[in-house]
């Protein structure tokens, strides 16, 4: 299968700081990337969809200004979680989707601990 | 929109036997059907998939099968070992939408 490199794995800030994560294609271009979140137990909940070379659409309920999105080339996603506060502690992931043979591949997701 | 149900929720089952986890979708236009598998602490993983325009894929051990007409698709696994215990979560999309919807996930434990 194809690899999304997806860093850091785990990060653990101070309220009120911002965390930034990187969400990479590594053998294929994706126009196309996603960030989910997920709480323990549960689903994968989507946040945003990420367009290269144009604005993010946000799932309803999601804050645009709270979670940044960044989608400057065919290879890299980034998402900033701005002035990080405890409930947005939870698992990020993101997907990137390969135009050949339309497969969603998933990065190993971010751990995200905001003290 | 598009809802996937994914039953069971959990599932435990003995090592060698084999395990099916089954999720209905309600829109008929959905035509690819994906299964992940996650275990604690990654990302999910595609084991296998399948399109609309086939009933059955089968890789090694694992297999989808898929009915349209009943809107549901399965996924089997034979000769269970205790390394396939994850968590596994089935998903449909509309091709061209990249969107995919996911079911709840089951928590299958192989137990040895």
């Amino acid at each position: 299968g194809a690899v999304v490199s997806q860093h850091p794995s785990r990060v653990i800030c101070k309220s009120g700081t911002s965390v930034k994560i990187e969400c990479r294609s590594l053998d294929f271009q994706a126009t196309t990337m996603f960030w989910y979140r997920q709480f323990p137990k549960q689903s994968l909940m989507l946040m945003a969809t990420s367009n290269e070379g144009s604005k993010a659409t946000y799932e309803q309920g999601v804050e645009k200004d709270k979670f940044l999105i960044n989608h400057a080339s065919l290879t890299l996603s980034t998402l900033t979680v701005t002035s990080a506060h405890p409930e947005d502690s939870s698992f990020y992931i993101c997907s990137a989707f390969r135009d050949r043979g339309e497969k969603l591949f998933f990065g190993s997701g971010t751990q995200l601990s905001v003290l | 929109g598009e809802n996937v149900e994914q039953h069971p929720s959990t599932l435990s089952v003995q090592e060698g036997d084999s395990a099916v986890i089954k999720c209905t979708y309600s829109d008929s236009a959905s035509n690819y059907f994906p299964w992940y598998k996650q275990e604690l602490g990654k990302g999910p993983q595609l084991i296998i998939d399948i399109r609309s325009n086939v009933g059955e894929k089968k890789d090694q051990r694992i297999a989808v099968t898929l009915n349209k007409t009943a809107k549901h698709f399965s996924l089997h696994i034979t000769e269970t070992q205790p390394e396939d215990s994850a968590v596994y979560f089935c998903a449909a999309m509309i091709q061209g939408a990249q969107k995919l919807v996911f079911g709840q996930g089951t928590r299958l434990t192989i137990n040895p």
